[in-house]
């Protein structure tokens, strides 16, 4: 099973809203990953959890805060976000973030729409 | 750092014939590898092929094949049979070492089958 699933697929948030994307994989896969892609952008990186502990931080604003329960689990947490932030939100995993060089899984996304 | 270039903003080709879509990249990590991932206008980003960068071989995975150029630095995706339900957004990608392991994805090539 390569699959991994994220909801909500839509969700629409005023700017005072506090929400939460939701990612979950049941691959065993160590490493989990939140992009965030503007249309008509390649993804671009935002968080990398290894082994459930934050391992990448790409200078993301504290309006966004990730969460990885356990390794099954990632969450990222909107709040007081800007209509700027509109854009899919990606999700994936991968075996590992090591020298194997093994593919990441992406999820559907969420489209958020900030009003 | 790595740099991916994908130099086709939008290819056009018919239905049952073969496509090839150009990736150029830039890094001085011996250790690497390239991806290929297809995005639908859905959103969902596909995994469709990896070449490592030892690997002696070039990639294939049924209808996709990685025209894998080490010295000049170029790894084209090569879609033979082409069919309508190949029409969507493809990006390369790459991860080495030296950039902590990131996928770092090229601008995306807007492929369009027609019938």
């Amino acid at each position: 099973d390569t699959e991994v699933t994220q909801t909500p697929k839509h969700l629409v948030m005023g700017m005072t809203n506090k929400k939460s994307l939701k990612c979950e994989q049941h691959m065993g896969h160590r490493a989990m990953y939140w992009y965030k892609q503007k249309a008509k952008k390649p993804p671009e990186l935002m968080f990398v959890y290894s082994y459930e502990k934050l391992s990448i931080n790409e200078s993301v604003p504290s309006r966004f805060s990730p969460e990885c329960p356990n390794s099954s689990l990632l969450n990222l947490h909107l709040h007081a976000l800007q209509p700027e932030d509109s854009a899919l939100y990606l999700c994936a995993s991968s075996q590992e973030r090591g020298p194997r060089n093994t593919e990441a899984f992406f999820g559907q996304g969420t489209r958020l729409t900030v009003v | 750092a790595q740099k991916i270039t994908q130099t086709q903003p939008g290819m056009f080709v018919q239905e049952k014939e073969a496509v090839t879509l150009d990736c150029t990249y830039d890094t001085s990590d011996p250790s690497y590898g390239l991806f290929w991932y297809k995005q639908p206008s859905s959103g969902e980003m596909i995994f469709l092929i990896y070449q490592g960068s030892y690997d002696q071989q070039n990639a294939t995975e049924g209808r996709y094949s990685l025209n894998f150029q080490k010295a000049r630095k170029s790894a084209n995706l090569v879609i033979s049979a082409s069919q309508l339900g190949d029409s969507a957004m493809y990006f390369c990608a790459t991860r080495t070492r030296g950039s902590n392991y990131k996928l770092t994805f090229g601008k995306g090539t807007l492929l369009t089958v027609n019938p």
